[in-house]
């Protein structure tokens, strides 16, 4: 059972670009969470996803970001228009139900340019 | 709001030393806790969750505890080793809905 897959693991953006980080959950699977690790910083929940619905999105900032996790293929989140300050790494987790224990991915990371 | 504490933000120990690590937390209400190891660059490992009910769990060298009504969690590192050397995180689950909320962390380094 492979684990939980992201992509890119390194991505170089322009100020002003979009960003799409794309995570897999493991098989099985249909809760995904998205974490944002700023440099110097700890991990801060963003958004948690079931299939087609976004169930809590409380962590997200309001403008910019957007996430969907489609009945077919992997989670997205999506950065519009990138900012310097969005440079960081960004982690998915999955896990077989809401109070189950959360397996991360390798986490992608983002420098904004 | 619940805010999770670790410390020490670093701890050196010689090889062959027992870790120990804190966690603390500010709202006794958590459904699970869970206990993380990150490499640099790298994602995170799960180790250890101790479900509300738990008082501990353990994994080989590894011994988590849990005490709700004071709002702390303690991991311990038996024989520690180089390879051990890593941040560890916590994270209490606080809602139904499956949010993990993170301490900092405790940079740990095992020297040989």
């Amino acid at each position: 059972n492979a684990g939980v897959m992201q992509n890119p693991r390194h991505l170089v953006r322009r100020r002003g670009q979009e960003a799409r980080l794309r995570c897999s959950p493991m098989k099985g699977h249909s809760h995904v969470y998205w974490y944002r690790q700023l440099p110097e910083e700890g991990l801060k929940f963003m958004v948690y996803l079931q299939k087609e619905n976004i169930i809590d999105e409380s962590g997200m900032p309001k403008e910019r970001f957007s996430a969907e996790f489609p009945k077919e293929g992997p989670s997205i989140l999506r950065i519009q228009q990138v900012v310097r300050g969005d440079s960081a790494a960004y982690f998915c987790a999955s896990s077989p139900s809401n109070d189950y224990e959360q397996y991360f991915g390798p986490g992608t990371r983002l420098t904004v340019t | 709001k619940q805010e999770v504490t670790q410390i020490p933000a670093a701890l050196s120990v010689p090889e062959g030393e027992n870790l120990v690590l804190n966690c603390s937390f500010t709202d006794s209400a958590i459904y699970n806790l869970q206990w993380f190891r990150q490499d640099p660059g790298k994602g995170l490992t799960s180790l250890l969750l101790i479900q509300s009910s738990q008082r501990e769990q353990t994994s080989g060298r590894l011994n988590a505890s849990l005490d709700k009504s004071s709002g702390r969690s303690t991991l311990y590192i038996a024989a520690s080793q180089p390879g051990d050397s890593a941040t560890y995180l916590c994270a209490v689950l606080t809602d139904s809905w499956g949010k993990l909320q993170f301490g900092a962390g405790t940079q740990v380094v095992v020297t040989p």
